[in-house]
């Protein structure tokens, strides 16, 4: 069975910092993967999906991610972080119809 | 579109009661997904319907706990007797298809205590 690690269980920035946080999933072949979010409060969103193609992925807000097959890691970028940004990020990847999630990565951004 | 709501938000209850909790999905969605994150753990899923059948139940933790989806609309999770270490946020998701493109879309979760 497909498991994901986040290796940051809290992450804090201040404004305008870059970011990445990473995420690797165990084992390879197809892999479709995914980047949640859920800001205090709200409920989880997605943020960004990769199913195949291009290995960078644009999402919402000015994150992208990078697939890397040979490191088994789809690592969350953005390149200055807002105050708005404070949030939980969730890695997953889809097992069969499931979503197996990573732990979670707290980042706290301070203005 | 209103998106997947959960009912109630916050669940107190003592062990060995019952809790029912309760998702409505996206109008038009037919699948709807059941998740867990106890404290300090990672989200994990519980089941996974297709209108009113279960299409994967490989979650569910033992036998206190029943889904069931009426009419293939909303769905219930009863917990039945609960117990200290079923306490976390449940979630509830539901999307279009069950295509590996499709998105699934989280409701707010009910956080329930077990005390």
């Amino acid at each position: 069975a497909q498991s994901v690690s986040q290796h940051n269980h809290h992450v804090i920035l201040s404004e305008a910092a870059s970011l990445e946080l990473g995420c690797n999933y165990s084992y390879g072949g197809t892999v479709n993967l995914f980047w949640y979010v859920q800001y205090p409060g709200q409920h989880l969103q997605l943020l960004l999906k990769y199913f195949s193609g291009d290995p960078l992925v644009k999402g919402i807000k000015g994150f992208e991610a990078e697939f890397i097959k040979s490191k088994f890691s789809f690592n969350l970028r953005k390149p200055s972080v807002q105050w708005s940004d404070t949030a939980e990020y969730f890695c997953a990847v889809r097992e069969g119809t499931a979503l197996i999630f990573g732990k979670g990565t707290t980042l706290s951004v301070s203005s | 579109e209103a998106g997947v709501t959960q009912f109630p938000s916050h669940s107190v209850i003592e062990k060995g009661q019952t809790v029912t909790l309760r998702c409505d999905p996206i109008s038009g969605h037919d699948n709807l997904y059941w998740y867990r994150r106890v404290m300090g753990k990672e989200i994990k899923f519980l089941l996974h319907f297709v209108k009113e059948s279960k299409q994967d139940e490989s979650g569910m933790p033992n036998n206190r706990f029943l889904a069931e989806r009426t009419g293939g609309t909303y769905s219930t999770l009863k917990v039945q007797p609960a117990e200290l270490e079923d306490s976390g946020v449940y979630f509830c998701a539901s999307s279009r298809t069950s295509g590996f493109t499709d998105t699934q879309y989280f409701g707010p979760g009910t956080r329930l205590t077990v005390l």
